[in-house]
């Protein structure tokens, strides 16, 4: 079975700090990870996404994330956040063509 | 805008009626997926379906619940005897079954109210 694990449930931020949210899976084979971001009102949407070659991943709006296969982590970073960044970030596993599995999500709140 | 659609957007229900949710996925996309969403809490998978077929159904998922997708285009979700647990997000989201990687494309959700 798949499993995503979100440590930090609630992140509050002044603007310009350094944003880093710890992502977690457990997954028995080969993984495809993804963190998604959910704009208040807004549906979910692709950050960015590792399927395979370089563990460290850029996604939109300045996002990166690394994949350590060692630590089973996927941790969501980026270096100097904006207001329009509060939001609440989801991490998400799948092993292939199969159901995605989702953390519990994590809210951001930056202070301007 | 051709993203995935949802309809309706929310409902309203006495517990015990039944309630049917629509979703239609972008055209080109062969695989649709159920979640199941409540606060605090982050997308639970309900079901998926590679074209016509039901391939995953999730254990927590109880025979209320019934989930179709006749001819492999839109989806309909129902749940009969609506109970006030069942008060939550319902997600719709798709993806192209062709790219092992390709990621999921989620709908605004209809969000049911059970009284």
């Amino acid at each position: 079975a798949q499993s995503v694990s979100q440590h930090n449930h609630h992140v509050i931020l002044s603007e310009a700090a350094s944003l880093e949210l710890g992502c977690n899976y457990s997954y028995g084979g080969t993984v495809n990870l993804f963190w998604y971001v959910q704009y208040p009102g807004q549906h979910l949407q692709l950050l960015l996404k590792y399927f395979s070659g370089d563990p460290l991943v850029k996604g939109i709006k300045g996002f990166e994330a690394e994949f350590i296969k060692s630590k089973f982590s996927f941790n969501l970073r980026k270096p100097s956040v904006q207001w329009s960044d509060t939001a609440e970030y989801f991490c998400a596993v799948t092993g292939g063509y199969q159901k995605v599995t989702f953390g519990t999500g994590t809210k951001l709140q930056v202070i301007p | 805008d051709t993203g995935v659609s949802q309809d309706p957007r929310h409902k309203i229900t006495k517990r015990g009626q039944n309630v049917t949710f629509r979703c239609d996925p972008i055209s080109e996309h062969n695989r649709l997926y159920w979640y199941r969403q409540t606060l605090g809490q982050g997308p639970e998978f309900l079901t998926y379906f590679q074209n016509e077929a039901q391939l995953e159904k999730s254990r927590l998922l109880s025979d209320r619940f019934s989930a179709e997708r006749p001819k492999g285009s839109f989806s309909t979700l129902e749940i009969q005897r609506t109970e006030q647990g069942d008060s939550a997000m319902y997600l719709c989201a798709s993806r192209q079954g062709t790219t092992v990687n390709s990621p999921l494309h989620f709908g605004n959700g209809t969000r049911l109210t059970v009284t």
